[in-house]
């Protein structure tokens, strides 16, 4: 099965900080990723599908970028209401595998 | 407006088997565009997919490789819900549990509110 590798595992950044979080496939899939915000007791949230298009109501601080194996989310501003873990997602096909998530802390 | 709401108990003893209701409401689990799946998040293991339900002139199932021995998932027409049984459940299988709707693009846009699972004696 195809891994899905998240870096870093976590991270420290202030409100306003530019933040990137990148995720790696262990083979290509092509434009098939998605990404997810989480909160502690809350459901995921879904920010990104196919890799870079914007979720309808997410911010547009939040985009996604890459194809094939190397993927990025980025935060352009990094708000209060932004601090939480953040997880891709692989679409291509089953299973349908997340990375091992990215939590983004207050420095 | 799609709304799923999860149903079950929160504390299950060891071998014995975890059983997980998901309630439908402004869609249908026979739904020839959705597909009905079950997640779970850990500390330890962060979110994992443990698979699907759809019907697509039949009934279909795809399961993790991790949990497939052990899980099965019963979509009702009847009662517009389905839901998820994991056998033999150890500590391992403490989790939150979600279940959530799967639309084009594979995209999980509607979630349940999530039931914490507990596995002990």
């Amino acid at each position: 099965d195809i891994q899905m590798t998240q870096s870093p595992s976590s991270l420290s950044a202030s409100v306003g900080d530019r933040v990137t979080i990148t995720c790696r496939a262990s083979q290509s899939i092509s434009s098939y990723l998605n990404w997810y915000q989480h909160k502690p007791g809350k459901a995921p949230k879904l920010l990104i599908y196919k890799a870079s298009s914007l979720q309808s109501g997410v911010p547009s601080r939040f985009s996604g970028s890459g194809s094939g194996t190397d993927f990025t989310l980025t935060i352009s501003s990094l708000q209060p209401e932004d601090f939480a873990t953040y997880y891709c997602q692989r679409t291509d096909s089953t299973p349908l595998t997340f990375g091992g998530g990215t939590k983004v802390e207050i420095k | 407006q799609i709304q799923l709401q999860q149903s079950g108990p929160g504390l299950v003893k060891p071998s014995q088997t975890l059983s997980l209701t998901c309630a439908i409401s402004g869609d249908s689990v026979s739904s020839n565009s959705a597909a009905w799946n079950w997640i779970r998040q850990s500390p330890s293991r962060g979110l994992e997919w443990l698979g699907r339900t759809y019907y697509r002139s039949k009934w279909y199932n795809d399961y993790a490789e991790s949990v497939k021995s052990r899980i099965t998932f019963n979509p009702d027409t009847s009662k517009n819900q389905f839901s998820l049984q994991l056998n033999s459940v150890t500590p391992e299988d403490t989790a939150v549990y979600y279940c959530a709707r799967e639309g084009a693009l594979t995209t999980f846009s509607y979630w349940g509110q999530g039931t914490l699972v507990t596995v002990s004696s």
